[in-house]
């Protein structure tokens, strides 16, 4: 069964300044997709960004980017000039390709706090 | 395009009430889900349907029922409440098994009391 982990419950860093959020998975499929969910105190679940895991190139988003290492099984959010807007929990997340169920499996969480 | 509506936004229940969280889209997706997220927790799947008709358990299905009578509806039903029970529930849907985006609704935060 796969499974997400992150290992840093809670985060801050100064606005402007970078952070970066670590996500580490388990599984034995060569194909699958990750992605980094941003969830504000409104609940609403957001997607920052995916990776498919045959695309060796990192994927961006504007100040999001990731660095993906399939080998080590680790996928890392880069937040650069962090703002006060991305203050939420971050949710590291794995979904198979294709397959009967296509379900997102979803790591426990960082909240990320950015102080002004 | 409203997207994923869930309904009620909040609720409290008493132990062993019944009720049903609504969930409906309007995309025309064919997969849908129920999640349930703790607190300090990601979320779990509840259960999941790929069409009308068909569904199935997910991670953590005890206590709970679903059914899936038309694409765009896919209500969750919780029997006999139980404090075990209080959660934030999310239903969220994909066109397909290759379609990598989901869309959530704004989730049911649900207490048991």
């Amino acid at each position: 069964a796969q499974t997400v982990t992150q290992s840093q419950p809670e985060m801050s860093v100064q606005e402007a300044e970078t952070v970066t959020l670590s996500c580490t998975y388990d599984t034995s499929e060569n194909n699958y997709y990750l992605f980094w969910y941003k969830q504000p105190p409104s609940r609403q679940m957001i997607l920052v960004i995916r990776q498919e895991a045959y695309k060796q190139q990192n994927a961006t988003e504007n100040r999001f980017s990731v660095n993906f290492q399939k080998a080590a099984k680790s996928f890392s959010l880069k937040i650069s000039d962090s703002q006060l807007g991305d203050t939420a929990m971050y949710f590291c997340a794995f979904r198979n390709y294709g397959g009967s169920q296509g379900n997102l499996i979803f790591g426990k969480g960082t909240k990320l706090s950015v102080k002004p | 395009n409203a997207g994923v509506t869930q309904t009620p936004k909040f609720r409290i229940l008493k132990i062993g009430q019944s009720m049903t969280l609504q969930c409906a889209q309007d995309m025309n997706h064919n997969y849908m889900y129920w999640y349930r997220q703790d607190p300090g927790m990601g979320l779990k799947l509840i259960y999941y349907s790929v069409g009308a008709g068909i569904t199935d358990k997910g991670e953590v299905p005890n206590g709970y029922n679903v059914s899936r009578s038309t694409t765009e509806d896919f209500p969750l039903r919780l029997e006999l409440a139980a404090p075990s029970q209080t959660s934030v529930y999310f239903c969220a849907s994909t066109e397909g098994e290759w379609e990598t985006e989901a869309f959530f609704g704004q989730g049911t935060r649900l207490t048991v009391v």
